[in-house]
């Protein structure tokens, strides 16, 4: 079965960078899309192709993949940055999401 | 700009059914393949289902746990995208998102507020 595992959570001081992983199992296809969730807001995209920033992203967001393992890493994280963020992977029959992690900046 | 707007939701009886709308405008509907999402309380996005445009097939595809239960349809005149909801479970209480995705690639690019739905006797 398809799998993407997330860490629960994760927390950074502000100004410092923030990492959280994805680990990939069983998808062919490695191209990861990250979501940010915050609470009473729609989500946003904002990485795609596991590595590529939607217009309007700001650029302290980016991503980057090695092995079965994708990461997305914001730079001088921000206190706006707080929120949940969640991991997509597809294919033509399903998609799936990892369990999400909540970026806490403190 | 674009615009997803979620409406229907509401308290329904387990057993009970249900159809959410989802109204999009700003971008071309009939050519974006319409996704639905939902987040139960304290857990993690789940993807439903999703229906690809008219001209792409119009065919839908659904996750496991819903399968036979929910369906999704659409109707391009209006720029509408449906999840019909059936045989309810307290399970699906949950904020259900419908998204779009412009460019048939798996990337969910815009979002609506959310439906908020929950089943309770």
């Amino acid at each position: 079965s398809y799998d993407l595992t997330q860490p629960p959570s994760v927390s950074v001081s502000p100004g410092q960078t923030a990492t959280i992983t994805c680990s990939i199992k069983n998808f062919g296809n490695k191209y990861v899309c990250w979501y940010q969730l915050k609470a009473g807001q729609s989500p946003v995209l904002v990485i795609y192709q596991s590595n590529k920033r939607p217009s309007g992203v700001p650029e302290r967001f980016s991503g980057s993949i090695s092995g079965n393992i994708v990461t997305l890493i914001i730079s001088g994280t921000q206190p706006v940055d707080e929120a949940d963020y969640f991991c997509q992977a597809w294919d033509t029959t399903t998609v799936v999401f990892g369990g999400g992690t909540r970026l806490t900046v403190l | 700009e674009v615009k997803l707007v979620e409406s229907g939701g509401g308290l329904v009886k387990p057993g009970g059914s249900l159809r959410l709308s989802c109204v999009g405008s700003g971008f071309n509907f009939k050519i974006a393949w319409m996704n639905w999402v939902r987040r139960a309380p304290g857990k993690g996005l789940e993807w439903i289902g999703r229906i690809r445009s008219r001209s792409d097939g119009g065919a839908t595809v659904y996750a496991g746990s819903v399968k036979g239960r929910f369906t999704i349809s659409r109707d391009d005149s209006k720029n509408t995208l449906y999840l019909q909801l059936n045989n309810l479970e307290n399970e699906d209480t949950a904020v259900y998102y419908c998204s779009s995705d412009l460019s048939a690639s798996g990337r969910f690019d815009y979002w609506g507020r959310g439906a908020l739905l929950n089943v309770s006797a």
